[in-house]
């Protein structure tokens, strides 16, 4: 079975600053994705950034950008430019490409992310 | 284009009762998945549902049952509930049950169940 470690429960950063958030997994498989969630206090999950194992290349969004290293399995993301709304807990997801459902993400305890003005 | 909905937000229960849960899918989606979420935890996954069928579950007992309907719409049902069911309920929907792309989920705002 596969496991999503995310160690820090809580980070702070100030406002315009960059924020590096860590996770680990573990897993068998040499195919598979990765994901960054946003839950802000809406509750809601919102996708962040995505990762193929497949690919070397890290993914980016705009501000976000993750380092995939997928030999040490760390999936670490990097928001540069840190706004008051990146406020919110930031969870990592790892789902698997061979099993058959295909929503089945297993995500990490998240980590609390606050914003200093 | 709407979102996923989720019905109720908020909601008591006590030991021994049974609860429903309702989602509606993203216009489009025709996959539902449902999550549990406990206070201070990632979610976990209960079940996915394609085609009106459960074709994938999670860890979860079968008090935990759920149905899709041909809208694609989708119920969460929890039996004889007990005190550790209390968190925040998630559903997803998406559009590629069975593919092996980056199938991306999009998710409600949740229900919240407490059970006294």
């Amino acid at each position: 079975a596969q496991t999503v470690t995310q160690s820090q429960p809580e980070m702070s950063v100030q406002e315009a600053e960059t924020v590096t958030l860590s996770c680990t997994y573990d897993t068998s498989e040499s195919d598979y994705y990765l994901f960054w969630y946003k839950q802000p206090p809406s509750r809601q999950m919102i996708l962040v950034i995505r990762q193929e194992a497949y690919k070397q290349q890290n993914a980016t969004e705009n501000r976000f950008s993750v380092n995939f290293q997928k030999a040490a399995k760390s999936f670490s993301l990097k928001i540069s430019d840190s706004q008051l709304g990146d406020a919110a807990m930031y969870f990592c997801a790892y789902r698997s490409t061979v099993t058959g459902a295909n929503s089945k993400l297993t995500f990490g305890k998240g980590i609390t992310l606050s914003v200093r003005p | 284009e709407t979102g996923v909905t989720q019905s109720p937000t908020h909601l008591i229960k006590t030991r021994g009762q049974q609860v429903t849960l309702r989602c509606s899918s993203q216009s489009g989606h025709n996959t539902v998945s449902w999550y549990q979420q406990a206070l201070g935890q990632g979610p976990q996954f209960i079940f996915q549902y394609y085609r009106e069928e459960e074709n994938g579950r999670g860890n979860f007992p079968p008090r935990f049952s759920g149905l899709q309907f041909p809208n694609y719409s989708s119920e969460l049902n929890v039996n004889a509930l007990e005190l550790d069911d209390s968190a925040l309920y998630l559903c997803a929907s998406s559009s590629l049950a069975g593919a092996t792309g980056a199938n991306v989920l999009t998710f409600g705002a949740g229900s919240r169940l407490t059970v006294l």
